[in-house]
């Protein structure tokens, strides 16, 4: 399968922690496209990584990605209520094609 | 600013029944338009892109069809639902000068086949 895969499926952390998401894949990439989806709502862009970059930050963003590994992580640093949601990595193949994954659903404790 | 309009939020249909899901957009010209579905707790399938009016791509063999009569508007179809079409069903545009370096979604359509 060529089908990008989160891990972990669920995580549960309290508010103020950081929360990691990685995400791996099987093809070679032109990039790789982090998205968020709020329960029941269309998907939100957050950040692409392209091919030739290691690691990008915006705002309390920060994402990684090694293409010797064929992984990405996303890094959400002082996590809010407001950052529950499913979290969708979308490596986008040599083919112009986006392979989403089934998403890491994160929540968020008070 | 740009905005997409996906209606309706909800659909309850029998099967065997015509479906038709609109998906318009406003602020941009010549989109690339596209009808994803994702099942539950999965991730999305590309159903149909379209890079301009009338041109129409299909991505999976399926009960669907998809039409793009004016330039910001893309209607997702059906003649007669199946059980199997069920799912959440998303709309989204981007630029063609960026291809799919950032898609822009609707807020989706629950559909419900019974």
């Amino acid at each position: 399968s060529q089908q990008g895969e989160e891990d972990p499926q669920a995580l549960s952390i309290q508010e103020g922690e950081n929360a990691t998401m990685n995400c791996s894949y099987k093809t070679s990439i032109n990039n790789l496209q982090w998205y968020r989806q709020n329960s029941g709502r269309g998907l939100v862009h957050l950040i692409l990584i392209r091919s030739n970059e290691r690691e990008k930050h915006s705002g309390r963003l920060r994402v990684t990605l090694d293409t010797s590994k064929k992984s990405s992580s996303l890094l959400i640093t002082a996590s809010r209520a407001a950052d529950t949601a499913s979290y969708f990595c979308a490596p986008m193949d040599s083919n112009y094609q986006l392979i989403w994954g089934a998403g890491t659903k994160l929540i968020i404790k008070p | 600013s740009q905005t997409i309009h996906q209606w309706p939020a909800t659909l309850v249909q029998p099967v065997g029944s015509p479906l038709s899901l609109e998906c318009t957009v406003e602020g941009t010209s010549n989109p690339n338009l596209y009808w994803y579905r994702q099942a539950a707790g999965r991730g999305l399938q590309l159903l149909f892109y379209s890079v301009g009016i009338g041109q129409i791509s299909s991505e999976v063999p399926q009960n669907l069809s998809a039409s793009r009569p004016q330039d910001r508007q893309f209607i997702l179809s059906s003649k007669k639902l199946l059980l199997s079409d069920s799912g959440f069903y998303l709309c989204a545009w981007s630029d063609p000068a960026r291809g799919r370096e950032k898609l822009f979604f609707g807020s989706g359509t629950q559909l419900s086949v019974l």
